[in-house]
């Protein structure tokens, strides 16, 4: 079962945006809305950030939004903080298998 | 509070069993889907299987598919997961997590388990 497609790093400086991809295909991303991102810290379990491609779950900061364009969902981290230091994952609904997948993951570096 | 607990991790040789348990509270147990997520030492996280709220629906990856099973005990607000035939590749961190509007927003703390002689 193959993975979205995320870069493998992304980095900013303190106050920042930077943005992750997620690339799929017309069974998954492209083709429903039902895309989540997931925040991850080491040996942490992960952090629901972004749900539907745009949500924001109480509590989560307005820095971290969510679109899609095609097949290619992205997750944007305006105003970069130390905090934000961690790796992402998005996920998606993929009708082709009726199963859920989860993209390869982006380690965010805030130099 | 709202918390999952997963438990049963453990060592197994290759071909093994071995059942983990997740411990809902804090929520409407009986009214959620329910799912396994896994991850292996250092990579991504991966989908395993989905119940839904009554157990009578299940869903599984490809690679599990007749040697993993999703149940659900809604009278003692708990989740298993029964994994037989293990292999090396099933060595992962195993995650419970509710399913609600398709997408994962309470997750356990995960529970460790290694497939190995």
């Amino acid at each position: 079962q193959s993975a979205l497609t995320q870069p493998a790093s992304v980095s900013g400086s303190p106050g920042q945006a930077i943005t992750i991809s997620c690339t799929g295909t017309s069974s998954d991303v492209g083709g429903y809305n039902h895309v989540s991102w997931y925040q991850q810290y080491p040996d942490k379990a992960p952090k629901l950030m972004i749900y539907e491609v745009s949500n924001r779950p109480s509590g989560v900061s307005n820095r971290f939004s969510g679109s899609k364009s095609g097949n290619t969902a992205s997750l944007t981290i305006s105003g970069l903080q130390a905090e934000d230091e961690a790796d992402y994952y998005c996920s998606s609904y993929r009708s082709s298998t009726i199963s859920y997948v989860f993209g390869t993951g982006t380690k965010v570096t805030v130099l | 509070e709202v918390q999952l607990v997963e438990s049963g991790g453990g060592l197994v040789q290759p071909g093994g069993s071995l059942r983990l348990s997740c411990a809902a509270s804090g929520f409407s147990f009986s009214n959620s889907w329910m799912t396994w997520v896994r991850q292996a030492p250092g990579k991504g996280l991966e989908w395993v299987a989905n119940i839904n709220q009554d157990g009578s629906a299940e869903y599984y990856v490809d690679f599990v598919k007749g040697r993993f099973t999703i149940f659900r005990d809604n009278g003692k607000n708990s989740l298993f997961l029964q994994m037989n035939s293990l292999r090396a590749e099933d060595t992962a961190v195993y995650y419970c997590a509710r399913h609600v509007d398709w997408t994962y927003d309470i997750w356990g703390q995960g529970t460790m388990v290694i497939v190995s002689s």
